[in-house]
């Protein structure tokens, strides 16, 4: 069993409506990433959390250390959000970054 | 500020042969950390300095290997290529003293491709 799972993998919407992508984990962690990965490559890192939720635009990141889940959200959602969307927890034992597989998203116009 | 640099940004080498990778990070970032990005396996943790110390080795075989510099700048080098190194390289730096607890800024990766 991965460390690090995400749901759903893949996911197709229609411009407009909420999305929401899961991220459980059976580590201890000390913080919780979340990262977008346009086609071609570029990451770029969204959030980082401990506890509780932090919002950026129409991007919403919640965590449950208790229940070892953090969701991401996005509002409005709108083609350009069509990216890879990553997970990714500092564990507690070891020193390193674990990765979640990524969610596919597509927005269709 | 100018982002994550990481050149070349395409290589194409022959099995047998070795690699050297470079990035720079953001003016000021200490830490740089290296992933190796492929298709089936995802995201894979290479290594993470942090003052030209190696602090952390993903599970890589010794053929790969990595270095930082007083600038902070970073290389990572690959020798005796083989066709499953073919990957996404990318690189990643923050401000703090870990990866872990940072936001990390990544670069654009190189893509290498062994044949």
């Amino acid at each position: 069993k991965n460390e690090v799972e995400q749901s759903p993998q893949n996911l197709t919407a229609q411009e407009g409506e909420f999305i929401t992508i899961n991220c459980s984990y059976s580590v201890g962690i000390s913080a919780l990433h979340w990262l977008q990965q346009h086609p071609g490559g570029g990451i770029v890192s969204l959030f980082m959390l401990s506890s509780g939720k932090k919002k950026h635009g129409r991007l919403i990141a919640t965590i449950n250390i208790q229940e070892k889940h953090s969701s991401l959200h996005i509002t409005a959602s709108h083609p350009r959000d069509s990216a890879v969307y990553i997970c990714a927890v500092s564990g507690n034992s070891n020193y390193q970054l674990i990765w979640g597989a990524g969610t596919k998203l597509i927005i269709k116009p | 500020k100018a982002g994550v640099t990481q050149t070349p940004r395409y290589l194409i080498k022959t099995r047998g042969q070795q690699v050297t990778l470079s990035c720079s990070p953001i003016s000021g970032h200490r830490s740089v950390s290296w992933y190796q990005q492929t298709p089936g396996q995802g995201l894979q943790f290479l290594f993470e300095y942090f003052s030209e110390t190696q602090r952390n080795k993903g599970n890589f075989p010794g053929r790969f290997s990595g270095r930082q510099f007083s600038n902070s700048r970073s290389e990572m080098n690959v020798s005796t290529l083989e066709l499953g190194d073919s990957a996404l390289y990318l690189c990643a730096s923050s401000s703090g003293t870990s990866m872990l607890s940072d936001t990390q800024y990544f670069g654009p990766g190189t893509r290498l491709t062994v044949l």
